[in-house]
């Protein structure tokens, strides 16, 4: 399978711990996007990374959150201290910014619940 | 005003039917549009990008008028399969992150 991937797909943590996702984007592409979607919303944007730059954060991201790339190839989401209002799906997509329309590529998304 | 707008729905068809959903953005200069599809508790998947002079792909046209700033999907002889949220996507900067709309729900029915 040669699309992205995210790992875990569920976890299920006890507020205040801390979580680490991970996203595998398609091999050749440059930039990865985090987007985190809660129930009847479309997905909402977080940051994003242009290899391992990461561009932008979005005001969503309070400080628990951090994200990294450091090979420019896979990434990761940790969220500390976590809160039952970080519960929600977590999706990471992929796109080659190359001339053109910007295509972005979803992986199939980890869903975290805070108990 | 929200960034992307869209009728939640549902639209409740028969198999067969011509369905058509509309979409509007606040954001004037926006670069690029798209409309993807996401069944029930799976990550997005993308339909189809959305160019000025419209395009067709099988059974669906995507229509965008950027004066209005409006984009809309037609979807023709629905199928059950065509059953899901699809989402009106827009790309606020080339390259940059994309502001979805909160997606219309449609169900075909047999």
């Amino acid at each position: 399978d040669t699309g992205v991937s995210q790992d875990p797909r569920h976890k299920i943590t006890k507020r205040g711990q801390n979580v680490t996702f991970r996203c595998d984007p398609i091999s050749e592409h440059n930039r990865l996007y985090w987007y985190r979607q809660t129930l009847g919303q479309g997905p909402e944007f977080l940051t994003y990374f242009q290899n391992e730059a990461q561009l932008e954060k979005s005001r969503l991201l309070s400080d628990r959150f951090s994200a990294e790339r450091p090979k420019g190839s896979f990434s990761t989401l940790e969220i500390q201290r976590t809160e039952q209002g970080d519960s929600a799906m977590y999706l990471c997509a992929s796109s080659l910014l190359a001339g053109g329309i910007d295509e972005q590529y979803f992986g199939p998304g980890t869903r975290l619940t805070v108990t | 005003r929200k960034e992307v707008e869209q009728d939640p729905g549902p639209f409740n068809v028969p198999e067969g039917a011509t369905v058509a959903f509309n979409c509007t953005y606040s954001n004037s200069a926006s670069q690029s549009f798209f409309w993807y599809r996401q069944d029930c508790r799976k990550e997005p998947k993308l339909l189809m990008s959305v160019y000025s002079s419209g395009n067709e792909d099988g059974r669906f046209t995507a229509q965008l008028n950027r004066a209005s700033q409006y984009i809309s999907l037609l979807i023709r002889d629905s199928k059950l399969s065509d059953s899901a949220t699809y989402l009106c996507v827009v790309n606020w900067e080339y390259g940059n992150k994309l502001v979805f709309g909160a997606g219309t729900i449609l169900r075909v029915k047999s």
